[in-house]
């Protein structure tokens, strides 16, 4: 069976401060992982996927994250935080089907 | 379509009474899901469908809640006797899912449901 963790529920940074949220995963097999991001009253947009390919995966926005096998683990990092980077992220995991983790509110502070 | 679409995007309705929820997905999308998200939560994921496939139906919360598919297209998601906690934004996802390809979900805006 399949899961996906998100190890923190709320993170808050200033402006202008690196991000991390983490993410740890679960799978039998060797799984695409995915994060989504969702502001507030706006749908889910994707931010970045890993599909098995390099295992630095650039996504939108200044955002990246690293695949580590060994670790399990696909966290979601930003070297600069903006205002803008407010909202709800949410890391997935596939195979067979996408699962979603309980996500992480990210707060950015002057 | 050129994204995923749902009806109605607002719907207020009365404890006890049935909705149905409408999604039509991308063309040539193999895959969808239904999520329910409650207000200031996260997705909770209901049920999802995968071509032919019997669907994996492990996240409907009751028996009140039941989806259809017609093949590829258009797929219904009904809640029989609508309860106060039924309240929530019910989000649909496509995504093409083929030669070993788990693609990028794309998602509808959504159908809020307020139960009264």
């Amino acid at each position: 069976a399949q899961s996906v963790t998100q190890l923190d529920s709320h993170v808050s940074v200033s402006e202008g401060t690196p991000v991390l949220l983490r993410c740890n995963y679960s799978s039998s097999y060797s799984p695409s992982l995915f994060w989504y991001v969702q502001h507030p009253n706006k749908g889910l947009q994707l931010l970045l996927k890993y599909t098995s390919a390099a295992t630095l995966v650039k996504g939108i926005n200044g955002f990246e994250a690293e695949f580590k096998k060994s670790e399990t683990s696909f966290h979601l990092t930003k070297p600069s935080a903006h205002m803008s980077d407010a909202a709800e992220y949410f890391c997935v995991v596939s195979f067979p089907r996408l699962t979603f983790g309980t996500g992480t509110r990210l707060q950015v502070t002057l | 379509g050129a994204g995923v679409s749902q009806s109605p995007s607002n719907k207020v309705t009365e404890k006890g009474k049935d909705v149905e929820l409408r999604c039509d997905p991308i063309s040539g999308h193999t895959a969808l899901y239904w999520y329910r998200q409650r207000l200031g939560q996260g997705l909770e994921f209901l049920i999802y469908f995968q071509g032919n496939s019997a669907p994996d139906k492990s996240g409907l919360p009751s028996d009140r809640f039941s989806a259809e598919r017609t093949g590829e297209s258009v797929s219904t998601l009904t809640i029989q006797r609508t309860q106060q906690e039924d309240s929530a934004v019910y989000l649909c996802a496509s995504s093409y899912v083929g030669g070993g390809n788990t693609g990028e979900l794309f998602f509808g805006e959504g159908s809020r449901l307020t139960v009264l």
